[in-house]
């Protein structure tokens, strides 16, 4: 079954530092990968998705991540945040059935002036 | 567009009370999924359905059932509530294939006293 781990549970950065937050999947084949991002008392909203090709994509709000398959990862990377970016950030694979989308547990971001 | 559409926001249940949490999507999506958001665990998947009158379930189904009459409407419903379905409510709508955007709803705040 796929699974999807995010280590860090709680970031704290400062506005205009670089930010990196790790996603690490478990998957037989090659997996579908996203990055959501939840403000508070709000729904998900995608900042960015990677099936295959280039392994640098590129999403919403001058996010990016890295998809590496030899390390099973999917992290997420801003050059510079802005206290705007202070949220919840999800990792998520997609089953190859298509249907099934799994979660990860989470990171939440908060930057400090 | 509205999009994705849940209600009630927030609702409060006695233990054993029953009812139904509406969703409801404008974009024709086929896919919709329920989820439940924990502190520390992330979104877990309830049920989903790919199409209507078409239904699965997730990696935590109990207590709860669904059914898709229309391609608009997804509802979830709680036969028997317990403390522990105590959570935030999402529902989610995508187009079918791989790889696709899911769009969400604002959140149901449940609380089972």
């Amino acid at each position: 079954a796929q699974s999807v781990t995010q280590p860090d549970i709680h970031i704290t950065v400062s506005e205009g530092a670089s930010l990196e937050l790790r996603c690490n999947y478990s998957y037989g084949a090659t997996p579908y990968l996203f990055w959501y991002v939840q403000s508070p008392g709000q729904g998900l909203q995608l900042l960015l998705k990677y099936f295959s090709g280039d392994t640098l994509v590129q999403g919403i709000k001058c996010f990016e991540a890295e998809f590496k398959r030899s390390q099973s990862s999917f992290n997420l990377r801003k050059p510079s945040v802005h206290w705007s970016d202070a949220a919840e950030y999800f990792c998520a694979v997609e089953s190859g059935g298509y249907q099934k989308v799994t979660f990860g547990t989470g990171t939440k971001l908060q930057v400090i002036p | 567009n509205a999009g994705v559409t849940q209600t009630p926001k927030f609702q409060v249940l006695k233990t054993g009370q029953s009812m139904t949490l509406q969703c409801a999507q404008d974009m024709n999506h086929e896919y919709m999924s329920w989820y439940r958001q924990d502190p520390g665990m992330g979104l877990r998947l309830i049920h989903y359905s790919v199409g209507a009158g078409i239904t699965d379930q997730g990696e935590v189904p109990n207590g709860y059932n669904v059914s898709r009459s229309t391609t608009e409407d997804f509802p979830l419903r709680l036969l028997s509530a317990a403390p522990s379905q105590t959570s935030v409510y999402f529902c989610a709508s995508r187009v079918r294939g791989p790889n696709t955007e899911a769009f969400f709803g604002q959140g149901t705040r449940l609380t089972v006293v």
